[in-house]
């Protein structure tokens, strides 16, 4: 089976950065992905790590390491849009491109 | 449109009704997914179509549950006898299978059951 852990809140102030851990057992693994959903909108794509190493993509960036099982999100320079909740989500490859998502981290951005 | 679409977006009901929830992926995409998510928590998996493919079904949590996927297009999650705690957001994804895990959610499907 596939499991996900990521910290369940996260409260900071606009203009800091924030890490959003993500450590996942999965009985195959071919990329962990992050997703964002504000409060009643639709989770939306951020990021995908199928490799160890950083991929940036303007102010967010996302961490793998395979052989920790382990990533993370990084958002830097927060601004308050950026209040929302952030899932991570991995794909095994046996089963194509399901996602198991994490519980979901919600981030708190104050003035 | 340009997305995903799901109909309705808010569903009412009674303990012991069934629904049909739709959904309408993006032209072109192989793969349809649908997702359950309750207040406060992450999305679990229900099941996934690709292309002509028997559906993964391996997510559904009963058998009161159903869903078929018409000409490789449409979408459509049947719940029988809906019971209290099916309420939940009913999410839809599409991607174009090979392409990462880009998924493309729809705006979701509310359903309550009194």
């Amino acid at each position: 089976g596939q499991s996900l852990e990521q910290p369940s809140e996260v409260t900071a102030v606009e203009g800091a950065i924030v890490q959003i851990n993500c450590t996942y057992q999965t009985s195959g693994f071919y990329g962990l992905s992050w997703y964002q959903q504000h409060d009643g909108g639709a989770p939306t794509f951020l990021s995908y790590n199928a490799l160890d190493g950083l991929e940036e993509t303007g102010r967010f960036s996302s961490f793998l390491s395979r052989s920790d099982s382990y990533g993370y999100l990084l958002l830097q320079e927060l601004q308050m849009k950026d209040s929302a909740s952030y899932f991570c989500a991995v794909r095994d490859g046996a089963a194509g491109n399901k996602l198991t998502f994490g519980g979901g981290t919600r981030v708190l951005v104050k003035p | 449109g340009a997305g995903v679409s799901q109909s309705p977006s808010n569903k009412v009901t009674e303990k012991g009704k069934d629904v049909e929830l739709r959904c309408d992926p993006i032209s072109g995409h192989t793969a349809l997914y649908w997702y359950r998510q309750s207040l406060g928590q992450g999305l679990e998996f229900l099941i996934y179509f690709q292309g002509n493919s028997a559906p993964d079904k391996s997510g559904l949590p009963s058998d009161r549950f159903s869903a078929e996927r018409t000409g490789g297009s449409v979408s459509t999650l049947t719940i029988q006898r809906t019971q209290q705690e099916d309420s939940a957001v009913y999410l839809c994804a599409s991607t174009l299978a090979g392409v990462g895990d880009t998924q493309y959610f729809g705006p979701g499907t509310r359903l309550t059951v009194l």
